[in-house]
């Protein structure tokens, strides 16, 4: 079936750096993709969409030039955490749309010391 | 806008016992309804979906039913297994007044599901 894979599935990194998180389909193309972040015993947040070739839509309260996303083909969106601090650790996913139904990344555990 | 509330857990229940995690959600339009569930150290599995209202999802045992004149969508299971313990989201996406954009889903907070042997 029809496969997202997410990279690094863990992360750490020194707070004042960048991360960029990898999300790919694998064996069939995702026009849109979705980033999602979840907080410890709470639910996913929609962060924000992105749609390949164009340029991502952000949620209300997430900061577009903190969190960077790139769609830039249909097998690979991007989200880079920019000048991470530590409240930016988190679980971060994606989620690949290309059929009817979203498939989830397998996630990235970001800790920022 | 949409909003979606789950049971809290955690959730203890013994081998083969009956399973019942209640979700209701708003919503505008015309949402799909969607249980996920994630296990330890992994990232979301579609466990079963609805489309439309009186639609009844089912995967693995589990089970739920779209009502629209409830705005729920339980999740139920007749018999659970140690391998069920897992965290479960209820989720929406609304296709209807969007005009049937790829819509991203809203979530409930999630359910900790504990079976106990």
């Amino acid at each position: 079936g029809a496969v997202v894979s997410q990279h690094p599935s863990r992360v750490i990194c020194k707070s004042g750096t960048s991360v960029k998180i990898e999300c790919r389909s694998l064996d069939f193309q995702a026009t849109t993709m979705f980033w999602y972040r979840q907080f410890p015993k709470q639910s996913l947040m929609l962060m924000a969409t992105s749609n390949e070739g164009s340029k991502a839509t952000y949620e209300q309260g997430v900061e577009k030039d903190k969190f960077l996303i790139n769609h830039a083909s249909l097998t690979l969106s991007t989200l880079t955490v920019t000048s991470a601090h530590p409240e930016d650790s988190s679980f971060y996913i994606c989620s690949a749309r290309g059929q009817a139904d979203g498939i989830f990344g397998q996630g990235t555990r970001l800790t920022v010391v | 806008g949409n909003s979606v509330t789950q049971m809290e857990g955690p959730v203890t229940l013994s081998e083969e016992a009956f399973l019942t995690i209640n979700c209701t959600y708003t919503a505008t339009g015309y949402p799909s309804l969607f249980w996920y569930v994630q296990y330890p150290g992994e990232g979301l599995q579609l466990l079963l979906k609805a489309t439309k209202a009186d639609d009844k999802g089912s995967n693995k045992g589990f089970e739920a039913t779209y009502r629209k004149e409830t705005t729920s969508f339980h999740l139920e299971k007749g018999s659970v297994q140690v391998s069920d313990s897992a965290v479960y989201f209820c989720a929406l996406t609304s296709m209807g007044l969007s005009g049937g954009g790829a819509d991203g889903l809203t979530f409930g907070k999630g359910t900790h599901l504990i079976i106990q042997p």
